[in-house]
């Protein structure tokens, strides 16, 4: 089946400091979106990108959708430390309608 | 505008009875679909479903797991005669349309988490 590799696996930084993960694929994907769960808490979408090359932003959270469609990086910065949390990526194909394949998260923990 | 709804939040059932996770898909959306979560561990994919529909169930394991979202109500994932091996948090996720290279993204509840004692 498809698999998402997420790197890295887990983040120790200073507030203010800029973040960055990616997640890369043997597959193609139609789209590419990253979440952020809070203990506890379901997945809350933060950027979803629909278009190989695609980059957007929303706040201090940039995303950009691979050219080859396999790969997506997301970049946090000046971090807060409210910015905690597991960050996660998933990949939507046309063939999987309805069908998102997450990564295995990064965890960001972001000292004061 | 209410996002979806889990209930319960929390479920402790003993090996071999059954669990019963409901799911409230936002207003207007008539896709739903059903992940698990292993401690550290990404979502899995177990279900896709529309009114009254299952369009993919490649992630739901064959036997005791089954889902419904009938034409009135919520959709419910059943596990029946649960195992320790079925304690997670179970995730349910609604869109508007299916995720069929459009535009359309997945929306997720708080989640049920179920502990098997």
């Amino acid at each position: 089946g498809q698999q998402l590799n997420q790197s890295p696996q887990s983040m120790f930084i200073q507030e203010g400091e800029d973040v960055s993960m990616n997640c890369t694929s043997s597959s193609i994907f139609n789209t590419w979106l990253w979440y952020k769960q809070d203990p506890g808490e379901g997945p809350v979408l933060l950027i979803a990108l629909y278009k190989a090359g695609e980059l957007t932003s929303n706040g201090r959270l940039t995303a950009q959708f691979g050219i080859t469609r396999k790969d997506s990086f997301l970049n946090i910065s000046a971090s807060i430390p409210s910015d905690v949390g597991i960050y996660f990526c998933a990949g939507v194909t046309n063939t999987n309608a309805g069908k998102s394949t997450f990564g295995d998260g990064t965890t960001l923990t972001v000292k004061p | 505008n209410a996002g979806v709804m889990q209930n319960p939040r929390h479920l402790v059932r003993r090996r071999g009875q059954e669990a019963r996770l409901r799911c409230s898909p936002m207003k207007g959306h008539s896709h739903v679909y059903w992940y698990r979560q292993l401690p550290e561990e990404g979502l899995k994919f177990m279900v896709y479903l529309q009114k009254e529909n299952i369009i993919d169930e490649s992630g739901m394991p064959k036997e005791r797991f089954s889902a419904e979202f009938p034409k009135e109500g919520p959709s419910i994932l059943r596990i029946q005669q649960v195992v320790r091996g079925d304690s997670a948090a179970y995730f349910c996720a609604s869109s508007p349309r299916g995720l069929d290279g459009g535009t359309d993204t997945q929306y997720f509840g708080p989640g049920t988490r179920l502990t098997v004692l």
